[in-house]
């Protein structure tokens, strides 16, 4: 079927450590997967992405994880701040084009 | 920076009235979505084009809803006739190929 799914709708940081937001997907035949991140009142915004021949990724702050044994990504933040609080949503890209998110997850930073 | 532009921000709308919604993808982008958003079903994708045509509409109620691109610069979502659960934000998205896709800042439908 076609379904990404969030294993924690809620994850709570202090600031300064390190957040790991999990992903599972259930197609395999997806080749390519795309974090993004959705503050209050806008729209999704791209992080970062990674391609199924790759197992990771890295951007500034962010490390994309991808397992394509047991079809899980992770999202991984470091030195996780206050503006970083937002939902997170992985995606998938099946049938070449089409964008399928996953359910979120809720990041909240406390001092 | 480039972006995608969505018209109304804001629709406040009785049940039974039409209602569209319009994006302006961004320039050279050939691909553009519509999404739906709701507490309770997260981000659903109701359509998506490609160069002007539609490639996958199953996502969307048939009866009521329908998505046009009348140019390569404007793509319409239409709500005939509207009802209360109807009401979400909805998400234009555009993008080329694979690459980055991005989102506009959604309008807001409220149908009461």
């Amino acid at each position: 079927g076609e379904s990404v799914g969030l294993h924690l709708p809620t994850l709570s940081v202090q600031e300064g450590d390190n957040s790991i937001i999990n992903c599972a997907y259930s197609n395999s035949a997806s080749d390519y997967f795309i974090w993004y991140k959705q503050e209050s009142g806008k729209g999704p915004q791209f992080i970062i992405d990674i391609r199924s021949n790759m197992d990771k990724r890295q951007g500034q702050r962010v490390t994309v994880l991808l397992n394509k044994t047991v079809k899980h990504l992770s999202l991984q933040i470091a030195a996780t701040q206050p503006g970083d609080s937002a939902v997170y949503f992985c995606a998938e890209i099946l049938n070449t084009d089409k964008l399928i998110f996953g359910t979120g997850t809720r990041l909240q930073v406390f001092p | 920076d480039a972006r995608v532009t969505q018209t109304p921000r804001d629709k406040v709308t009785e049940m039974g009235q039409e209602v569209t919604m319009r994006c302006q993808p961004i320039l050279g982008h050939n691909t553009v979505f519509w999404y739906r958003q709701t507490m309770m079903q997260g981000l659903e994708l109701l359509a998506y084009f490609r160069n002007r045509a539609p490639l996958d509409d199953s996502g969307m109620p048939k009866d009521r809803f329908s998505a046009e691109m009348p140019d390569a610069t404007l793509a319409t979502l239409k709500i005939q006739p509207s009802e209360p659960r109807d009401s979400a934000v909805y998400f234009c998205a555009s993008g080329i190929g694979q690459g980055t896709i991005t989102f506009g800042s959604g309008t807001r439908l409220t149908v009461v």
